[in-house]
């Protein structure tokens, strides 16, 4: 069974960059055909897609983040990662990680970290 | 504005079915397999149904189908446990994104 558990700072400043890292575990995030994925969701609001990677290094960003948003993953320690610069009050939301899997979608979710941006 | 577009809620007895809609174009529904989350109180997503495929421990009072651009998710024998939001997603090919409808709260009266 994958799991997958965000980590990362729960608060950071206006115009600062959010740094969040998912581990994986009961698998190997280099195998498999599969895409590691980022989803946040404001409060009160819905789910919000923001970027993908694939295995292969391969990434997807949602049109409107990409200028700030970077996807990296590391197979030596089983995670992946986003970073999403210049970040304002908009950006505060519960970030989850989870996993893709081609032709079927979101099949495995992290349990999703508050990530707040304030001064 | 969502790409998919849902109900915003339906409701339903203990024991009703009740199905959930999610309309989109042919550059995502029309082309790729859609994917049903559940969401109760503000906990994490659970993946409900992918495709018209249960995943593992799913109860099989929940079904997915497909038509054109419009998918539905069917439960059938609503039990208490249901009262949740339900989002649909799916990829999009004019955007090279993935899309989630802006989700439906169900419910259970």
């Amino acid at each position: 069974q994958v799991q997958l558990q965000e980590s990362g700072p729960g608060l950071v400043k206006p115009s600062q960059t959010l740094s969040l890292t998912c581990t994986v575990s009961g698998g190997s995030i280099s195998s498999g055909s599969y895409y590691w994925s980022w989803i946040r969701q404001p409060a009160g609001k819905g789910l919000e897609w923001v970027g993908r990677i694939h295995t292969t290094g391969s990434t997807n960003y949602k049109p409107s983040l990409k200028s700030r948003v970077t996807i990296s993953i590391d197979t030596s320690k089983n995670q992946f990662s986003l970073k999403l610069t210049s970040v304002t009050a908009a950006d505060t939301a519960v970030y989850y990680c989870a996993r893709e899997s081609p032709g079927i979608g979101v099949d495995y979710w992290g349990q999703g970290t508050l990530v707040t941006v304030s001064s | 504005q969502s790409a998919l577009t849902q109900e915003a809620s339906v409701s339903g007895t203990v024991g009703q079915k009740v199905t959930l809609s999610c309309t989109g174009n042919s550059n995502n529904i029309g082309s790729y397999a859609v994917g049903w989350y559940q969401q109760i109180s503000h906990g994490a997503p659970k993946t409900v149904m992918f495709g018209s495929s249960l995943p593992s421990g799913i109860p099989d009072r929940f079904s997915g189908s497909k038509s054109g651009t419009t998918a539905s998710l069917t439960i059938s024998g609503l039990q208490p446990e249901d009262e949740a939001d339900y989002y649909c997603s799916t990829w999009d090919s004019s955007l090279s994104a993935r899309v989630f409808g802006g989700g439906t709260k169900l419910t259970v009266l």
